[in-house]
């Protein structure tokens, strides 16, 4: 079945880096356009990041352009989550998330890793 | 941006009875090309990721029960559970996926 396991996730001083990652398996992962989402605690969701399935093209919110950059390795299954410049308003949960090849539908989300930005 | 707006905020429904959510969008997510409104639903319980629930306004998930409906078109969607269980207890989002950046509702908490 689809997995997604986030990894990296951690405390972090203000204006310090950090690196997510998201391991894929149990689907077509070099097919699939894939998304980080986070939320902040006690909040709502919040889109973050989109890259192509061949690596080629990236999206980014506006809170987090300039500063984070996404990425992918689909020899090895796996999507990062570069972190720059880190504020309090960047903690949260980040989840890995897929969409459907066929329709660009997000709907397989992992279990999520928390960053928490605090001195 | 594509600003969605969930109501209410909180729903306190019996067992049973029918609960109903609210999602407008501030701009059309109804595609001229395919005639397809890019609409989800999301279901999110306590310490867990999301769960996709109804995809393109209106599609239930395999697995979904068929208690959980999706109607509307264009800028006004709404959730309907038609016979609330507990396990339905959860806090519902609405998300666009017509135009970046992607966006979600603000979430109602639905309660029994």
């Amino acid at each position: 079945q689809v997995q997604l396991v986030e990894s990296g996730g951690g405390v972090v001083q203000p204006g310090r880096s950090l690196r997510l990652s998201c391991a894929a398996s149990g689907f077509a992962f070099s097919s699939s356009v894939m998304h980080w989402v986070r939320q902040a605690p006690g909040k709502g969701l919040e889109w973050v990041a989109l890259i192509s399935y061949d690596g080629n093209t990236q999206y980014y919110a506006d809170s987090v352009k300039g500063r984070f950059t996404i990425s992918r390795d689909n020899s090895k299954n796996t999507m990062f989550l570069q972190m720059n410049s880190l504020r309090g308003e960047d903690t949260a949960i980040y989840y890995c998330v897929s969409s459907r090849p066929e329709d660009g539908t997000i709907d397989q989300w992992g279990q999520g890793t928390p960053v928490t930005v605090s001195s | 941006d594509i600003v969605m707006t969930q109501s209410p905020d909180s729903l306190a429904v019996s067992l049973g009875e029918r609960a109903t959510i609210s999602c407008k969008s501030s701009q059309s997510v109804l595609s001229r090309s395919n005639n397809k409104n890019y609409l989800a639903w999301y279901q999110q319980k306590p310490g867990q990721p999301p769960k996709l629930v109804i995809s393109w306004a209106s599609t239930r998930e395999s697995g979904v029960p068929d208690r959980f409906s999706g109607s509307g078109s264009g800028t006004d969607f709404t959730l309907t559970i038609s016979s609330l269980q507990a396990e339905d207890v959860a806090v519902y989002y609405c998300h666009q996926y017509s135009n970046l950046p992607y966006t979600f509702g603000r979430g109602t908490r639905l309660e029994i």
